[in-house]
């Protein structure tokens, strides 16, 4: 089994950026295919993009790809997604999810717990 | 973008019924590209059925998957009370996407 295990709720100004970790096990890290999915309350899921460590090249969904920063640091075993300009309609819990091997065409067996991300003045 | 188009948006069923959720895809998902996920309230989604009809590891065999090209079907043969909750179709072959969910109630 591989847990990933995300960074706390955070609370942001509009305009302002946020910065979500998940971390997973070590043994893993450069094989897992990251991706990130946001879910906005009562709404479904949407894939935001994603990142492979081991090519290191995020790959982004069209609707996000000017305000998402995705990245990996093997050295922690850490995957990161950084949103900018926030606005209200950001507020959603934000997913870590994947699997292992060097591709994108794979389901997400693994899902990290979610994080909250609360946009507000 | 492939777009996924769920439906009904909401099933009302009794437990021991059977419950039929459809997803279709704007083009040809390949068989192997499209999964399914179950969503309770509070939790993360948790992977049900990839490649179309293949239950992930303890997922009971009353799930079931079929489908081809643009219509897919996701099968529950008798409703237990754990499974009230939304199902979503995901399609992982043309970068990925998500349907709208269906969500599955108690009647």
């Amino acid at each position: 089994q591989v847990q990933l295990v995300q960074s706390g709720a955070e609370v942001k100004k509009p305009g302002s950026s946020v910065k979500v970790s998940c971390k997973a096990p070590g043994g893993t890290f450069s094989s897992f295919a990251f991706s990130w999915v946001r879910q906005a309350p009562g709404q479904g899921l949407e894939w935001m993009g994603g990142i492979i460590p081991v090519f290191d090249t995020p790959r982004y969904a069209q609707k996000f790809q000017d305000r998402v920063t995705i990245t990996a640091d093997e050295s922690t075993s850490t995957a990161y997604m950084e949103l900018s300009s926030l606005r209200s309609d950001d507020t959603a819990v934000y997913y870590c999810a994947g699997g292992l091997g060097y591709t994108y065409a794979n389901p997400f067996d693994y899902w990290g717990q979610g994080t909250l991300v609360t946009v507000s003045s | 973008e492939i777009v996924l188009t769920q439906s009904p948006g909401t099933l009302s069923l009794s437990p021991g019924e059977r419950a039929t959720l459809s997803c279709r895809a704007s083009q040809s998902v390949g068989s192997r590209y499209l999964a399914w996920y179950q969503q309770k309230p509070g939790q993360a989604p948790r992977l049900l059925i990839s490649g179309t009809s293949n239950r992930d590891t303890g997922i009971p065999d009353r799930f079931s998957g079929s489908g081809s090209g643009t219509d897919f079907t996701l099968t529950i043969s008798r409703l237990e009370p754990e499974d009230f909750a939304v199902y979503y179709c995901q399609q992982y072959g043309t970068s990925l996407t998500f349907g709208g969910g269906t969500k599955v109630e108690i009647k």
